[in-house]
């Protein structure tokens, strides 16, 4: 089952530059992360949002969500080309009132030219 | 130790073999998670193990069997599988209920031939 569509499926920018993905989900979740996966490898979690929070920073990532629109985005700024990969939002929603179920959204792959 | 251990790394295996997938994590985590991944789609969900518990099956075909022995390891077995089977599997852990991340293994690539 797949959770969200993500957009734009790929985008390219020149290092230093400012990447944004956003992020669009059907049904009520405990929160949404992101996920970074280099050349078909495992994914790597770069930072959780509660549902009952609406931004959150980490270094040079922002992500901010809004359970409204049931929509998040995530911002990279001063993008390097190091940042080369696929980005994947993924919502948790807690199945049965206990098991977490994560479903990943279509995802973004994002290319930083040097 | 935040590791995901997944082996093998690759495998190749013919339509009529079977093999097993294997997965170790040693962070306390009660759920673990497999995963079907085809080249430029995301990941899928196929199975939940929560408590050494199958608690979730997304409608995953009979020829693909899940195990979970103890909290720490989670095998997949392949029995009779199809070309269109050929893919990455990533497992993955987490603590359960709550708002926590998940853990990734680097998957196995798998070839059905």
């Amino acid at each position: 089952s797949q959770q969200g569509e993500e957009d734009p499926q790929a985008l390219s920018i020149q290092e230093g530059e400012n990447a944004t993905m956003n992020c669009s989900y059907k049904t009520s979740i405990n929160n949404l992360q992101w996920y970074r996966q280099n050349s078909g490898r495992g994914l790597v979690h770069l930072i959780l949002i509660r549902s009952n929070e609406r931004e959150k920073h980490s270094g040079r990532l922002r992500v901010t969500l809004d359970t409204s629109k049931k929509s998040s985005s995530l911002l990279i700024t001063a993008s390097r080309a190091a940042d080369t990969a696929s980005y994947f939002c993924a919502t948790d929603a807690r199945y049965g009132g206990a098991t977490n179920k994560l479903i990943f959204g279509t995802g973004t792959l994002l290319a930083v030219q040097p | 130790d935040t590791e995901v251990t997944q082996t093998p790394k690759h495998l190749v295996m013919g339509m009529t073999n079977k093999k097993s997938l294997k997965c170790e994590q040693h962070m306390g985590h009660r759920a673990m998670y497999w995963y079907k991944q085809k080249a430029k789609k995301p990941p899928e969900l196929m199975f939940v193990y929560s408590y050494e518990k199958l608690s979730i099956n997304e409608s995953v075909p009979s020829r693909f069997s899940p195990e979970c022995p103890n909290s720490s390891l989670l095998n997949l077995h392949l029995h009779a599988l199809q070309p269109e089977d050929s893919a990455l599997y990533l497992c993955a852990s987490s603590f359960i209920n709550q708002d926590t991340e998940a853990f990734f293994g680097q998957g196995t690539r798998l070839t059905v031939v």
